[in-house]
């Protein structure tokens, strides 16, 4: 089972190049979700998605956008990239609201410079 | 606001010693609490969690943690500390209005074990 997968695993981008991060589960699970994980400030939310069809704004939105493609599929993107946004990103899904845990991808490195 | 505070941000134990990790939550109903654990360069795995009932909950890799309602507490012990336990650990909360829609993470602590 492949759980969570995250592509790219690694990138760098210069300022003010966009990209998109793409996340798939093939866990049938509901509810996915875009974090960033931070030195020294665990892991913050981005963006959700409780089910197909919705998304919701997390704890740092600010210059993120998200798509549910469909149930599986749940993609990041950055518009213009700022070194601000320099982190590791971790996609996570559950199979309904977050009290039955997540299962997570093994992240994405990004830089930007 | 609900929200997740790790005191230490670093512990170092000895291979063998016993581990305590401290989590503390805010969270004004009842809490639905997680302990999750990231080797290096990997994503994070749960450990276990707690919803409700016995407030001691047993995990994976011979971890435990106890839920102390009165001291809004939920720290994640081991009795014997073994050299593959050396990573981050993350306490996190179930919240969000109208259903538990998302975790909030705590800072993290990261574990160093000497031989």
């Amino acid at each position: 089972n492949a759980g969570v997968t995250q592509t790219p695993k690694f990138q760098v981008l210069k300022t003010g190049q966009s990209m998109t991060l793409q996340c798939a589960q093939d866990m049938n699970h509901n509810s996915m979700y875009w974090y960033r994980q931070d030195p020294g400030m665990g892991l913050r939310l981005i963006y959700y998605s409780a089910s197909e069809g919705t998304t919701d704004k997390g704890e740092v939105p600010n210059g993120y956008n998200v798509s549910r493609l469909n149930k599986r599929e749940f993609s990041l993107r950055l518009e213009s990239a700022a070194p601000s946004q320099t982190s590791v990103y971790f996609c996570a899904s559950s199979e309904g609201t977050a009290n039955y845990g997540y299962t997570f991808g093994s992240g994405t490195r990004l830089t930007v410079v | 606001a609900q929200s997740v505070t790790q005191p230490d941000i670093h512990i170092t134990v000895s291979e063998g010693a016993s581990l305590e990790l401290r989590c503390n939550y805010s969270y004004g109903a009842t809490p639905y609490l997680f302990w999750y654990v990231q080797s290096p360069g990997q994503g994070l795995q749960l450990l276990l969690k707690y919803f409700s009932g016995d407030t001691l909950v047993q995990g994976i890799k011979g971890f435990e943690a106890e839920f102390k309602r009165s001291q809004s507490s939920f720290n994640l012990r081991k009795p014997s500390v073994h050299w593959s336990d050396a990573a981050e650990y993350f306490c996190a909360v179930g919240a969000g209005s109208g259903g538990y829609n998302k975790l909030i993470f705590g800072a993290g602590t990261r574990l160093a074990v000497h031989p």
